[in-house]
């Protein structure tokens, strides 16, 4: 058990509409990274926030973008999904200055 | 650009050991890591390795030889819950000290009574 949260498990949408996933831990990280991970494939870094700014980005565009509140938690957005879109997303926290990350249980998210 | 080699599927038996390879070529690199994933699960913590030479954590040890580009994770006395997907990453660091993962495609373990 990592201690980290994210929700929804699962979601339904459709091309065009947006979605916001969610993490969360009761442990006071203050880096939280976002990855996709497709199906039979390794997580794909998207970015990172620290200190509730964004502190390096992957190679997704800008309608993937993200939060970070002062308690940690942490927002994933998406913006006129696609149907590659699908996939597990997946947020880990640590990462600063340390070698492990934890890893939330993620969202599967299908696009239709 | 940027890749990480390792073989799609590896079965064995349990009480085996198995080694699962990985040979990386990235732009930048700061240490290899090695993930698990059982089905639906959340990738967990394996090992690390920064430096050249061998880690031991249990039953499950990681080499890394920089000069190579190479790593391995090794798997002893496998047990059934040892089925799952392996994951080798290698750890990037730049900017403002933050560092991301770079992850394989995964390496699928199958082990059988």
């Amino acid at each position: 058990e990592t201690g980290v949260t994210q929700s929804p498990t699962h979601l339904i949408k459709t091309r065009g509409q947006q979605v916001t996933l969610r993490c969360s831990s009761q442990s006071g990280h203050n880096t939280v990274s976002w990855y996709q991970q497709a199906l039979g494939q390794g997580p794909q870094f998207i970015f990172q926030y620290y200190r509730e700014e964004e502190n390096g980005r992957g190679n997704f565009p800008p309608r993937f973008s993200g939060l970070q509140f002062p308690n940690y938690s942490s927002e994933l957005n998406v913006n006129a999904l696609e149907l590659d879109d699908s996939a597990l997303y997946l947020c880990a926290l640590g990462g600063q200055g340390n070698n492990e990350q934890f890893f939330g249980p993620g969202t599967r998210l299908t696009v239709l | 650009g940027q890749s990480l080699e390792q073989p799609s599927e590896v079965t064995a038996v349990e009480g085996a050991i198995v080694q699962i390879n990985c040979t990386y070529q990235t732009s930048g690199f700061y240490g290899l890591s090695w993930y698990q994933q059982h089905d639906g699960g959340a990738p967990t913590f394996l090992s690390y390795n920064g430096l050249d030479g061998l880690e031991e954590t249990g039953r499950f040890s990681s080499f890394l030889s920089r000069s190579d580009s190479y790593g391995y994770l090794l798997l002893q006395e496998l047990q059934m819950k040892d089925s799952a997907s392996y994951f080798c990453a290698v750890r990037d660091l730049y900017g403002r000290g933050y560092n991301k993962l770079i992850f394989g495609a995964g390496t699928r373990l199958a082990v059988h009574p």
